[in-house]
């Protein structure tokens, strides 16, 4: 069976440092990926995903990154975090070139930028 | 540009009660609908997913409806339990292959 994992759980950083968030994936080959974030008092916002290794798509201009230096692993970066940069950040997946489709969800690393 | 509104953002029953949860979407050319479940501070379980041909899913206690001409979709949760308490979200994934979001349903159902 196929799971997901996210780490760290919960993240507590100052205005201005770097960020490294992780999700891998097991039981699967080539799958989609994707970042999403949910501010508080706000629905789900996608903001990358990829098709295959070293291909990203960015959905909304922003201060963070991502990159998939393997198959089935997704980073979130930035150089620089900012306070509008506080979320609870989703990995999710799916089955790659599979239109309609289940994405099946990460536990999430809760990030307070203080 | 696809917009997914659910209604209402809280709703509190009493154990027992059967609910329905509404989901609109304004652009009905979707691939499918998905309703999820988050627990706080958890990640999104998926409940149920209902392609764009189809008309309804069901999985125990839940039954979810499409309505694509309409742009709506339904969850119904029979003989609620105090267990469902949590926000259920719903999902359409558009042309782009993407999953736009709903605001979520915060249900909390009372022993």
């Amino acid at each position: 069976s196929q799971t997901i994992h996210q780490w760290p759980a919960t993240l507590v950083q100052p205005v201005g440092s770097p960020l490294s968030l992780e999700c891998t994936v097991e039981g699967t080959s080539n799958p989609n990926l994707y970042w999403y974030r949910q501010a508080a008092g706000r629905g789900l916002q996608l903001l990358f995903y990829s098709v295959g290794i070293g291909q990203i798509s960015s959905e909304v201009p922003q201060n963070l990154s991502a990159s998939r230096p393997q198959d089935r692993q997704f980073i979130l970066s930035s150089k620089k975090l900012l306070l509008s940069d506080s979320g609870f950040y989703l990995c999710a997946w799916s089955p790659i070139a599979v239109r309609g489709d289940e994405q099946f969800f990460g536990p999430g690393t809760r990030l307070t930028v203080l | 540009k696809q917009e997914v509104t659910q209604i209402p953002a809280a709703l509190s029953v009493p154990e027992g009660e059967n609910l329905v949860l509404n989901c609109s979407f304004t652009d009905s050319a979707i691939y499918n609908l998905q309703w999820f479940r988050q627990d706080p501070g958890k990640g999104l379980t998926s409940l149920l997913l209902i392609q764009s041909s189809q008309r309804e899913q069901t999985s125990g206690r839940l039954n979810a409806s499409l309505d694509k001409s309409s742009g709506r979709s339904t969850l119904y949760i029979a003989a609620s339990q105090p267990g469902d308490s949590a926000t259920y979200l719903c999902a359409v994934e558009n042309q782009g292959g993407k999953l736009i979001f709903g605001q979520g349903t915060e249900l909390s159902v009372k022993p």
